[in-house]
């Protein structure tokens, strides 16, 4: 299939393990955050979102945390498996507006 | 269930042709967006709609870009006079009501290639 990214930041991590994908954000008026999941060929897939008066939130084996001092918003799988294997992609929503903004993306893969 | 559902999945236009791609949001979804995606690239906004009316379309590169829906429902963009900077995956997305309380539900995209 097509690639979605060709020239993403990595992260490359072994089965099993835990990954950390990190994400800078730029307007300090963002009150709403997400995460998404994208295969080569398909859309993004929705992970996990938080809102801007919280400081984490779980799901099935994923957590978001957010940062607000520092701008940053981070993703953490636990025990990765090989249907991790994607890119991710954080977007912000700016107080008033509607409209996601994307950051640029990283890659994810999985090793056996 | 029935997803966003985008048509046609791949397009090949000649630099300078029309083209029209479709857009079925899930049903009953109040909030309709557009994005473009580059090679390698994060979703760019491109437009939204809340039910028929048109309320943001800052991201519309150029006025060959056009986008409708008209019922409030299924959502067309157009490019006219296409050109090669014009490739792309365009992405429709869909939320049932406003961004920060439903997420947006994305579509697989139709990816265009102008040659």
């Amino acid at each position: 299939g097509e690639s979605v990214g060709l020239h993403l930041p990595t992260l490359s991590v072994q089965e099993g393990d835990n990954s950390i994908i990190n994400c800078a954000y730029s307007n300090s008026a963002s009150d709403y955050f997400i995460w998404y999941k994208q295969e080569s060929g398909k859309g993004p897939q929705f992970i996990i979102d938080i809102r801007s008066n919280m400081d984490k939130r779980q799901g099935q084996r994923v957590t978001v945390l957010l940062n607000k001092t520092v701008k940053h918003l981070s993703l953490q799988i636990a025990a990765t498996q090989p249907g991790d294997s994607a890119v991710y992609f954080c977007a912000e929503k700016v107080q008033g507006a509607q409209k996601l903004v994307f950051g640029q993306g990283t890659r994810l893969t999985i090793n056996p | 269930g029935a997803g966003v559902s985008q048509s046609p999945r791949y397009k090949v236009a000649k630099r300078g042709q029309d083209v029209a791609l479709r857009c079925d949001p899930i049903s009953g979804h109040v909030s309709l967006f557009w994005y473009q995606q580059a090679l390698g690239q994060g979703p760019e906004f491109l437009t939204y709609f809340q039910n028929e009316a048109q309320l943001d379309k800052s991201g519309l590169p150029s006025d060959r870009f056009f986008a409708e829906r008209p019922e409030g429902s299924v959502s067309t963009l157009k490019i006219q006079r296409t050109q090669q900077e014009d490739s792309a995956v365009y992405l429709c997305a869909s939320s049932y009501r406003q961004v920060s309380n439903s997420p947006l539900h994305f579509g697989n995209g139709t990816r265009l290639t102008v040659t």
